[in-house]
């Protein structure tokens, strides 16, 4: 079945840096524009950053834009995000999604990876 | 703060219908047909539930219905069931610059 599976998260320091992945599995990968979209605890949803099928387009939210880099690896079915220059505001639940760019939604989310900035 | 408004608590008994709103601007929701909403449960990822403002994906019950007006979209919970209390997000397109923005969250209880 079609399944999104992160991993990657974890306790960093302020400043410090971490990478999250993200596997696909139960659909083509490398047709599909993906996201990354975050919660943090007790808050609503924030759209992080998507990137094309064939990881040529990327954008990002301007809270994390120069700090965060999203990237793919098709023949590894994989999403990614580096994060760096963390801040305690970042703390958050992330989730991976299959992002349809025509209109705008995403119709399938991982279950998400908890990252935790604090010193 | 949210880009786009919706009311914190709505809440409804069995059966009965309740509507939540998402209130943006001609920049997001009232310029454009990406109106997309969201369920979710305690601890649980976000599920799709509305689409393109009123279409519904494979499998979601047609208890669900999305509308818009101007400025405004609304989604509509038929038929109130237990299993529907979560908290429900709207999405919109906002341009190229911001992409998407996020409402901030319904939490919707059946009494």
């Amino acid at each position: 079945q079609v399944q999104l599976v992160e991993s990657g998260g974890g306790l960093v320091k302020p400043g410090g840096s971490l990478r999250l992945s993200c596997a696909a599995s139960g659909f083509t990968f490398s047709d599909y524009y993906m996201s990354w979209i975050r919660q943090a605890p007790g808050k609503g949803l924030e759209w992080v950053s998507y990137i094309s099928s064939s990881s040529s387009y990327t954008n990002y939210a301007d809270s994390v834009k120069g700090r965060f880099t999203i990237s793919r690896d098709n023949a590894k079915n994989s999403l990614y995000l580096q994060m760096n220059s963390l801040r305690a505001e970042d703390t958050a639940v992330y989730y991976c999604a299959r992002f349809t760019i025509s209109y705008y939604y995403m119709d399938v989310w991982g279950k998400g990876t908890t990252v935790t900035v604090s010193s | 703060q949210s880009a786009l408004t919706q009311p914190p608590s709505a809440s409804g008994s069995p059966g009965q219908s309740v509507t939540i709103s998402c209130t943006g601007t001609s920049s997001d929701v009232g310029g454009y047909n990406y109106v997309s909403w969201y369920q979710q449960h305690p601890g649980k990822a976000p599920k799709l539930m509305i689409y393109e403002v009123s279409k519904r994906p494979s499998g979601v019950p047609d208890r669900f219905s999305g509308s818009k007006s101007g400025n405004t979209a609304s989604l509509t919970v038929s038929g109130l069931q237990a299993e529907d209390e979560a908290d429900y997000y709207c999405s919109s397109y906002a341009g190229s610059n911001i992409d998407v923005v996020f409402g901030g969250g319904t939490k919707l209880t059946v009494l």
